[in-house]
């Protein structure tokens, strides 16, 4: 079965700096798409970022960006010139080609300090 | 487009009752997703309905079902409520090609 993992419960970020999210997967599929997304105190789930596992260049949304490293089943997520707005529990998801069964990481809690 | 919407946003049942909770998807959308979300458990998935057949289903008992009607409105009906069934309950609906976009949620609490 697919697994995300999230080692990092907690991170705290300051304002105009840059983070980086971890989340592993594991998988023995070859064609899957991973997902960052985030959910802000208000609840709702909103997607930051999308990757699909042919495509080796990174994805980049603006201030978010994916290393994607397929061999090491790695997906981290970098926020550059982190602002307040920024501040959410980030979640991991892995989904395979096949379906639409979506699997998600424990989450990470981004603080931002001012 | 108008976003996912979900009604009740908040349900408080006692325990043996039952609830049904409705999702309404992105217009076009023909995929509906169902998530629990606790503190303990996290996002777990709990079934995906596409055009009205349910095409995936997650490790939950038979007491959560659902449906999914020709507007691609869904819904979903817990019996028997326990009290670890107190929960946020996500819907999310998907494009063709398989982007989640989720609503804001019902949060259900079972006393």
């Amino acid at each position: 079965a697919q697994t995300v993992t999230q080692s990092q419960p907690e991170m705290s970020v300051q304002e105009a700096e840059t983070v980086t999210l971890s989340c592993t997967y594991d998988t023995s599929e070859s064609d899957y798409y991973l997902f960052w997304y985030k959910q802000p105190p208000s609840r709702q789930m909103i997607l930051v970022i999308r990757q699909e596992a042919y495509k080796q260049q990174n994805a980049t949304e603006n201030r978010f960006s994916v290393n994607f490293q397929k061999a090491a089943k790695s997906f981290s997520l970098k926020i550059s010139d982190s602002q307040l707005g920024d501040a959410a529990m980030y979640f991991c998801a892995y989904r395979s080609a096949g379906d639409n069964d979506m699997r998600f990481g424990a989450g990470t809690r981004l603080t931002v300090k001012p | 487009k108008a976003g996912v919407t979900q009604t009740p946003r908040y349900l408080i049942k006692t325990r043996g009752q039952q609830v049904t909770l409705s999702c309404s998807p992105i217009s076009g959308h023909r995929s509906v997703s169902w998530y629990q979300q606790t503190p303990g458990q996290g996002l777990q998935f709990l079934f995906e309905y596409f055009s009205e057949t349910q095409r995936n289903k997650g490790n939950f008992p038979g007491r959560f079902s659902g449906r999914q009607f020709s507007n691609s409105r869904s819904e979903m009906n817990v019996s028997t409520l326990e009290l670890g069934d107190s929960a946020l309950y996500l819907c999310a609906s998907s494009t063709d090609w398989g982007e989640q976009f989720f609503g804001p949620g019902t949060r259900l609490t079972v006393l």
